[in-house]
């Protein structure tokens, strides 16, 4: 089982700022990864598939990079609907597999 | 608009079943794999099982595999997931979502919660 290690846990800022969101996997995933954000009682939205393409109506701020083992999200400037919370997955191999979560919260 | 709404969830006690359904519309549902995953209170997101278009072939977490049945009905765009021998670790939302491309999940229900408990 592909394992996904997401960093931080927590992510303190504030509206404006940038941030930079890190997921690793235990081992290569090529550009199979995406990303999801889940804002409180609400189900997860997709955001970036293949690592790097935006999904229909994913703000131009959201960027994702990376391939193989390393990955990260990018947010360039947060706006307040982007406090919540970030979730990496792998399709690369089976068990389709998540990463535990970074937290973006305001500072 | 695509829409997917989940029912079927509640209160069971340990060693139960509840069978899940999700209604979806919006889009050629005979056309594209789905997928449950379930979320713990509090935890991150789990993948549960998977089921091709036709419904040939199915794919389930090591979890829940023997215990849980995914199905489908094109007839009806409807998604099923039948859990029986639930345990207190099956406590969680469960969400139905609809797979894109690959692997990834492009639209996802409102979800429906499951708890088990005596």
């Amino acid at each position: 089982e592909i394992v996904l290690t997401q960093s931080p846990a927590t992510l303190s800022l504030s509206p404006g700022e940038r941030a930079t969101l890190s997921c690793r996997a235990s081992q290569s995933v090529s550009s199979s990864l995406g990303w999801y954000q889940q804002r409180p009682g609400r189900a997860p939205t997709l955001l970036i598939f293949d690592a790097s393409k935006r999904a229909t109506g994913t703000p131009a701020r959201f960027s994702g990079s990376g391939s193989g083992t390393d990955f990260t999200l990018t947010i360039s400037s947060l706006e307040s609907e982007d406090f919540a919370v970030y979730y990496c997955q792998q399709g690369s191999n089976w068990p389709l597999t998540f990463g535990g979560g970074t937290k973006v919260e305001i500072k | 608009d695509v829409q997917l709404l989940e029912s079927g969830g509640g209160l069971a006690q340990p060693g139960g079943s509840l069978r899940l359904a999700c209604a979806v519309s919006g889009f050629t549902f005979s056309s594209n794999a789905m997928r449950w995953v379930r979320q713990a209170p509090g935890k991150g997101l789990e993948w549960v099982s998977t089921i091709s278009d036709s419904g040939t072939n199915t794919y389930y977490a090591d979890s829940v595999r023997g215990r849980f049945t995914i199905s489908r009905d094109n007839s009806k765009n409807t998604l099923y997931l039948q859990m029986d021998s639930l345990r207190a670790e099956d406590t969680a939302i469960y969400y139905c979502a609809k797979v894109a491309g690959a692997y990834y999940l492009d639209y996802w229900g409102q979800g429906t919660l499951v708890t088990v408990s005596s």
